[in-house]
């Protein structure tokens, strides 16, 4: 198994370009999220999903953009990028079974706006 | 709200020293969970905690949850230069993980 794969590793955009980050895992877990991660904020929820056909906002939402059309498959666009969007960004994928949960993430993308 | 503090931000430690990090909650958790992330890498899961006053252990990791499931530590015994990265705890909601702003553990040979 891949685990949760992330693509690309590094990308460098300038400021209104748009793009999408691909995430894809091959877990069959229903749960997929895209995080992103800035020097001493640790990792902040962007928007998750909870199965195909299925998403909802998490705490810094705006500017982004996803959809769930396959349990595998969880990209996220970025529609307009701005410089404060310079960040690593995960995506994650988790199971739940009973109480026992566990996040497993991508190896990350790592995003300069200019 | 739903997040986790988590003290202290950074530590530098020599190798051979003991480290811990805790992670302080003003509601009651479900549960906790800690995570690790090597330089340049990626949070890799390593425990979660469910019940009050909970400790578990791996090799020199010990991992505890509050009596009041209000707060967390991790104490790492001797740490060694493979244990330099951040830490993480995350508490689970409602399909959502919430993180904690880490501990970066520096260690000194």
């Amino acid at each position: 198994n891949a685990g949760v794969t992330q693509t690309p590793k590094f990308q460098v955009l300038k400021t209104g370009q748009s793009m999408t980050l691909q995430c894809a895992q091959d877990m069959n877990h229903e749960y997929m999220s895209w995080y992103r991660q800035d020097p001493g904020m640790g990792l902040r929820l962007i928007h998750y999903s909870v199965g195909a056909g299925i998403t909802d906002q998490g705490e810094v939402p705006n500017g982004y953009n996803v959809s769930r059309s396959t349990t595998e498959d969880f990209p996220l666009r970025l529609l307009s990028a701005a410089p404060s969007q310079t960040s690593v960004y995960f995506c994650a994928s988790s199971y739940l079974s009973g109480r026992n949960t566990e996040a497993f993430f991508g190896q990350g993308t790592r995003l300069t706006v200019v | 709200g739903q997040q986790v503090m988590q003290i202290p931000q950074y530590q530098h430690v020599q190798e051979g020293e003991d480290f811990t990090t805790y992670c302080n909650s003003s509601t009651t958790l479900s549960n906790i969970q800690w995570y690790k992330q090597r330089p340049g890498g990626h949070p890799v899961f390593l425990i979660q905690l469910v019940k009050s006053g909970e400790v578990k252990k791996q090799k020199r990791l010990t991992f505890q949850f509050g009596e009041a499931k209000k707060n967390s530590s991790l104490h790492i015994t001797a740490t060694q230069t493979t244990d330099v990265g951040t830490y993480f705890c995350a508490r689970y909601n409602f399909n959502k993980f919430y993180f904690g702003s880490g501990t970066k553990l520096n260690v000194k040979p």
